[in-house]
């Protein structure tokens, strides 16, 4: 069963480094997502792509983050500096052309310290 | 701008018992979602009603949409402790996104 892939699974890293998150989805799905979950709440888009456009980053905060997905394929989500308030769950999911219905990968776990 | 409220946040119940969680949300949709979370885990997808008076059902779960109240609910009937969850609605806005509850996290006690 087809599936969206991520990496790492967990990443701990120390305030001010720099940390990147890869996202696979599944195969021909033209949107892909990004989220971030902070413990207990629900997810929060970040981005949202169709193919290699951005559709709606408006609440990617782009003073430290950036994401990109340049063959329209697997999305890379970087943070540089991270700081502590961006601990979280991050998740990616991808659905076909015309459909609301989202897939999402396992996520990343990341502890900023 | 869609909101989507969720309660109980928090849902404690005996086995055997039924229990209803209750999604609502603020703007004109059609398009409804529920999701499961175990924890640290990613989201599952449990049901996806796409117009006024749908139903659907799997197992001991049964979720509704009224698209003209803004309401959806999840149904557990006779729960078991293999339920115990965070379960998210998540409701369809423009350009093919979702909106997301806070989450109702169920405990089932035997």
């Amino acid at each position: 069963e087809a599936e969206v892939a991520q990496s790492p699974r967990y990443k701990i890293t120390e305030k001010s480094q720099a940390v990147a998150f890869w996202c696979d989805p599944i195969s021909g799905h033209a949107t892909l997502y990004w989220y971030r979950q902070i413990l207990g709440q629900g997810p929060e888009l970040l981005v949202q792509f169709q193919d290699e456009s951005v559709v709606d980053d408006s609440q990617l905060p782009k003073d430290r983050f950036s994401a990109e997905r340049l063959k329209g394929v697997d999305s890379t989500l970087k943070i540089q500096p991270a700081e502590l308030g961006d601990s979280a769950m991050y998740l990616c999911a991808s659905s076909p052309v015309g459909n609301n219905e989202q897939f999402f990968g396992p996520g990343t776990r990341l502890t900023v310290l | 701008e869609l909101k989507v409220e969720q309660n109980p946040l928090f849902l404690s119940m005996q086995e055997g018992k039924n229990y209803t969680i209750y999604c609502n949300y603020s703007t004109t949709s059609d398009r409804l979602y529920w999701y499961r979370q175990d924890p640290g885990k990613s989201l599952e997808s449990l049901f996806v009603l796409l117009s006024n008076g749908a139903v659907k059902q799997e197992g001991r779960l049964m979720a509704s949409l009224d698209t003209k109240a803004r309401l959806s609910t999840l149904h557990i009937t006779a729960a078991v402790h293999d339920l115990s969850a965070t379960y998210f609605c998540a409701v369809g806005a423009g350009s093919y996104q979702l909106t997301f509850g806070k989450g109702t996290k169920l405990s089932v006690i035997p």
